[in-house]
């Protein structure tokens, strides 16, 4: 099983900032499958980046992913109000059981 | 396009079996584009990946869960099924059903269901 650490576990920042969120894999992740993850509290988790770094349908551009192998990386260029959630990175690179990390809360 | 919407009881009694189903809506559920999901999340162990079932056949399941684990699917009512048996109090969480694509990871998502474990 792929263990995912995300760092760090809060970031504080404020609106117009950037974000800059770490996932590390304790193994490489076959064909960079690498998904990021946006979730607000008492809804589910909002699909963002999938494969490392293609946006998902209606994904505003300030949202990029990035890294490969066991290192990727979350940046949002300019943080909006909307913005301020917790991530979560997930792995579906080789066989289940897919895995997420433990989540990064984006704080103001 | 396609939405997702899980049912089931709230609150089971522990040792009892956790029964909870997904309808699908919008669109096909045995169109072969998706591996339905299920998905827990608690405080203490984030989000852990339970199991999918696929094209009707193919089954997989996480092995901290194998054991315990029934997925099913009804392709007529478009609704697939989760049973988790010998229910815990660390068994008390939020299930979403989902749906995985091979490239897309699980870009649908159902609101989720609060089931908590108590006598």
């Amino acid at each position: 099983e792929i263990v995912l650490t995300q760092s760090p576990d809060t970031l504080s920042l404020s609106p117009g900032e950037r974000a800059t969120l770490s996932c590390r894999a304790s193994q490489s992740i076959s064909s960079n499958y690498l998904a990021w993850y946006q979730q607000k509290p008492g809804q589910p988790p909002r699909l963002l980046i999938y494969a490392a770094s293609n946006r998902a349908t209606g994904i505003p551009d300030r949202f990029t992913g990035s890294g490969s192998g066991a290192d990727f990386t979350l940046t949002i260029s300019r943080l909006e109000p909307e913005d301020f959630a917790v991530y979560y990175c997930q792995q579906y690179g080789s066989s289940p059981p897919y895995t997420f990390g433990q989540g990064t809360k984006l704080a103001i | 396009q396609v939405q997702l919407q899980e049912s089931g009881p709230g609150l089971v009694k522990p040792s009892q079996t956790l029964s909870l189903t997904c309808t699908v809506s919008g669109g096909s559920i045995s169109g072969g584009d998706y591996y339905w999901s299920w998905i827990r999340q608690s405080p203490g162990k984030g989000l852990e990946w339970i199991g999918y079932i696929y094209n009707s056949g193919t089954l997989y399941y996480n092995p901290s869960l194998r054991s315990r684990v029934t997925i099913s699917i009804d392709t007529a009512e478009k609704r697939f099924s989760l049973k988790l048996n010998s229910v815990a109090a660390a068994d008390s969480a939020v299930y979403y059903c989902a749906g995985f694509h091979w490239l897309r990871a699980f870009d649908l998502w159902g609101l989720g269901t609060l089931v908590t474990v108590s006598s």
